[in-house]
């Protein structure tokens, strides 16, 4: 199985900052199939990214995701203060699908 | 829109089967695009996919949860479900219903069911 690693763990920002997570793959990620989604406290996940760089329906392109092979990234570019919360990186190219432990992204 | 909710009891006895069942509004769950999966989240941590089922009945499953798992669709009732055998506190967790693609994203979440297993 992939095993996703996500850092920093916590980020602690301010509204308009850059935000920078980074998730890496033990193995190669086919195709690229990797996901972010984003969770808030007491909400289901929310699909952000798919494909390592294309995004979701309804995504604002303050979103933006990166990387192939064991390296991605997501970036957004500029935080909302609805932006602030849990994010987490998915692969989908082998089964079984896993997830990282997430980067919670808080107020500075 | 596509809308999913899950159902069943919030508290499992340790040994005892876990059963949830999701309910699709909005669209029908015959469609030759989408699987539907169960994905878990213990409180306070990350996400485990469980396992999905296409509505033709064919499932595929974590190996981990594998000889627990069993998710079973009824396409009458626009319905899927999951059980899970031999719980025990690890189980503990919300469970979450889902739509995914063929590609493996999820794109619909119900909103989630706590189950905690406990005597």
């Amino acid at each position: 199985e992939i095993v996703l690693t996500q850092s920093p763990g916590t980020l602690s920002l301010s509204p308009g900052e850059r935000a920078t997570l980074s998730c890496r793959a033990s193995q190669s990620v086919s195709s690229s199939y990797l996901a972010w989604y984003q969770q808030k406290p007491g909400q289901a996940p929310r699909l952000l990214i798919y494909g390592a760089s294309s995004r979701a329906t309804g995504i604002p392109d303050r979103f933006s995701g990166s990387g192939s092979g064991t390296d991605f990234t997501l970036t957004i570019s500029r935080l909302e203060p609805e932006d602030f919360a849990v994010y987490y990186c998915q692969q989908y190219g082998s089964s079984p699908f896993t997830f990282g432990l997430g980067t919670k992204v808080d107020i500075k | 829109q596509l809308q999913l909710q899950e159902s069943g009891p919030g508290l499992v006895k340790p040994s005892d089967t876990l059963s949830l069942t999701c309910t699709v509004s909005g669209g029908s769950i015959s469609s030759s695009d989408y699987y539907w999966g169960w994905i878990r989240q213990p409180p306070g941590k990350g996400l485990e996919w469980i396992g999905s089922i296409f509505y033709s009945g064919s499932t595929y499953y974590n190996p981990s949860l594998k000889s627990r798992v069993t998710i079973s669709v009824d396409t009458s009732k626009n319905q899927f479900s999951l059980k899970l055998s031999s719980v025990t506190a690890a189980d503990t967790a919300v469970y979450y219903c889902a739509k995914h693609n063929v590609g493996g994203t999820f794109d619909y979440w119900g909103q989630g069911t706590l189950v905690t297993v406990s005597s």
